[in-house]
């Protein structure tokens, strides 16, 4: 297992378009996790899923962005119509529930000209 | 809401001297807290926890971190900083053990 596994690393889009971003999450972890970070801030919490269902959404996620982790193993977010504002490297992670360690891949590096 | 908050944004210190960077959180309860260091284009890795075993928690990389419950407060310590420790650090703190709620981050410079 070679840990947490995002694609793209990099993604540059125009402004207007839709992207899609992929996570595969270590094999045997139940809960995955979306978190976004902008330049010269902390990773801010997104969304996530314990198996399948989505326990909880950020207020930040606005209706543009959307979620899904159809069987419970990788999962894709997605942003509609994307902004300049929506810059920024994509953070995905995973846990076992009941275990407080998460494990973060690499990132996805959104840049929207 | 739970949060952390990281004093200073930019701390330098000379290779060998001790490395000290402070995290304050705000919780009800005793929280779960983390340090996680991130590299330049990389993904964070965590370097320590604190789930209430002890107050004085041992990660990787000869960092270490005391929990002051007193002080709310989580600083994280090395002995003598290497420059390989150049990094950004994230104090992290999650209130029910699910999502993380990170601060703003540390940026570690090492001076020769």
């Amino acid at each position: 297992d070679t840990g947490v596994s995002q694609d793209p690393r990099h993604k540059i889009t125009k402004r207007g378009q839709n992207v899609t971003f992929r996570c595969d999450p270590i094999s045997e972890h139940n809960r995955l996790y979306w978190y976004r970070q902008t330049l010269g801030q902390g990773p801010e919490f997104l969304t996530y899923f314990q198996n399948e269902a989505q326990l909880e959404k950020s207020r930040l996620l606005s209706d543009r962005f959307s979620a899904e982790r159809p069987k419970g193993s990788f999962s894709t977010l997605e942003i509609q119509r994307t902004e300049q504002g929506d810059s920024a490297m994509y953070l995905c992670a995973s846990s076992i529930a009941g275990n407080t360690e998460a494990f973060f891949g690499q990132g996805t590096r959104l840049t929207v000209v | 809401a739970q949060s952390v908050t990281q004093l200073g944004s930019h701390v330098s210190v000379s290779e060998g001297a001790l490395v000290l960077l402070r995290c304050n959180y705000s919780s009800s309860v005793p929280p779960y807290l983390f340090w996680y260091v991130q590299y330049p284009n990389q993904g964070l890795q965590l370097l320590l926890k604190y789930t209430s075993a002890a107050t004085l928690v041992k990660g990787i990389n000869g960092f270490e971190a005391e929990f002051k419950k007193s002080e709310t407060s989580f600083h994280l310590t090395k002995p003598s900083a290497h420059m390989s420790d150049a990094a950004e650090y994230f104090c992290a703190v999650s209130p029910k053990g699910d999502k993380i709620i990170f601060g703003k981050g540390t940026r570690l410079h090492i001076l020769p």
